[in-house]
């Protein structure tokens, strides 16, 4: 596709169940961010990728958190035994890298029960 | 990167020109000033981006103020779906590592 694409768009989960979020970058962009964005906030950082290296994760709340890009493209947000403060769209983002703008997905609306 | 305030808030009727103010005081040389809009139930868009000289594209204009301390962002002839979340980003080095703050809600009305 043109754009960067999340999966799923809307995910609910029980509390403490376990979810992986999706997103596949545009192709070729070396660069992948995922933000957290709650409700009437702007989106919060989470983590950085240059092609599969992680080179900054200092925004994960916690360690129940973990994302990861094994091959330079697709990219998994892994949310572990989810409390309901995780309710939040997370979003993702890709970059050609360097000064270029980011180009964001329109999101995973996780909603925790 | 600096921090940056805006309007909470405005109006702007449908053709005419929104001006958007952003204060960024404590930018650095080195930082860029960067505008992403947010649509309802979308990610954001980015817009525009400049250092210290005036700057154009399809979607809008960017005027710095020669002491780089604040900046307007314009939509010269304001339509309904330019109804968003317009957030002003001072940004050094890479444009990695956005901090979008809360942003102004920009209405458009018939």
């Amino acid at each position: 596709g043109a754009g960067v694409s999340q999966s799923p768009r809307y995910k609910v989960a029980k509390r403490g169940q376990d979810v992986a979020l999706r997103c596949d970058p545009i192709s070729g962009h070396v660069s992948l961010f995922w933000y957290q964005q709650a409700l009437g906030q702007g989106p919060e950082f989470l983590t950085y990728f240059q092609n599969e290296a992680q080179l900054d994760k200092s925004g994960l709340p916690s360690d129940r958190f973990f994302a990861e890009r094994p091959e330079g493209s697709v990219s998994t947000l892994k949310i572990q035994r989810t409390q309901q403060e995780d309710s939040a769209v997370y979003l993702c983002a890709s970059s050609p890298g360097g000064r270029s703008p980011l180009h964001f997905g329109n999101g995973t609306r996780l909603t925790v029960t | 990167d600096a921090k940056t305030t805006q309007p909470t808030s405005m109006d702007c009727a449908e053709g005419r020109a929104a001006n958007l103010p952003c204060n960024h005081s404590t930018i650095s040389g080195n930082e860029y000033v960067y505008w992403y809009r947010q649509i309802h139930s979308q990610g954001p868009q980015y817009i525009i981006h400049g250092l210290k000289n005036n700057e154009t594209n399809e979607m809008a204009s960017l005027i710095i103020t020669e002491d780089r301390k604040s900046s307007t962002l314009i939509l010269p002839h304001a339509m309904l779906r330019d109804t968003a979340v317009y957030y002003c980003i001072a940004l050094t080095g890479t444009a990695s590592k956005l901090t979008f703050g809360t942003g102004t809600r920009l209405q458009v009305t018939l």
